[in-house]
């Protein structure tokens, strides 16, 4: 039982590269979500999706894409990278609805030069 | 705006004292919160759920409790071991669900 899984586990940009961060699942959970971790900033919420074909911004949604063409994946795109992404990432899902518990990837660690 | 403090960044007890976290939040009416567990170099994992109705909710050495009219949540780890050594964070909302920073707790032997 694999749960989340996050892809690569580190990564080193120069800026103004993209990049795609991948998300997997395989518990059909319906809600999916990106947060950055930064020191003493604690997790942010970055985009979710409730469900294939629904995303929505979350608190720091500049400079990031995503999209949810299936119910397992969420990529996190970076169009332009910048040093200020620099960060780690995690993703998370859960199933729909009220009192559900989030389940987290062991995150992927970015660095923009 | 809303925000979620957590009192402290880092707290250090002595193993098997009682560790306690505060979580409190503001502008926010939220349903539940929960308690999240988050070791060097992981994801967090999800420990506890409380509901607004639920004044304490327990769990083996874990003990949550919530008031809503001070808007607070403290976190209980009783008989406390090196293993428990984390940070802990508490979090709120559904499908915008907002952390707190985390506190950093070191149960030292």
């Amino acid at each position: 039982n694999a749960g989340v899984t996050q892809t690569p586990k580190f990564q080193v940009l120069k800026t103004g590269q993209s990049m795609t961060l991948q998300c997997a699942q395989d518990m059909n959970h319906e809600y999916m979500s990106w947060y950055r971790q930064d020191p003493g900033m604690g997790l942010r919420l970055i985009h979710y999706s409730v469900g294939a074909g629904i995303t929505d911004q979350g608190e720091v949604p500049n400079g990031y894409n995503v999209s949810r063409s299936t119910t397992e994946d969420f990529p996190l795109r970076l169009l332009s990278a910048a040093p200020s992404q620099t960060s780690v990432y995690f993703c998370a899902s859960s199933r729909a609805g009220e009192y559900q518990p989030q389940h987290f990837g062991d995150g992927t660690r970015l660095s923009i030069l | 705006s809303q925000k979620i403090e957590q009192n402290s960044e880092a707290l250090n007890i002595q193993e098997g004292k009682t560790a306690t976290l505060t979580c409190n939040y503001t502008n926010y009416s939220p349903a539940y919160l929960q308690w999240y567990r988050q070791d060097p170099g992981r994801g967090p994992v999800f420990l506890l759920l409380i509901r607004e109705n639920e004044k304490e909710k327990r769990k083996e050495r874990l003990k949550v409790t919530f008031d809503t009219t001070l808007k607070q949540s403290l976190f209980h780890i009783t008989a406390s071991q090196p293993a428990d050594s984390a940070t802990y964070l508490c979090a709120l909302g559904d499908n915008d669900m907002r952390f707190g920073a985390g506190t950093r707790l070191t149960v030292k032997p």
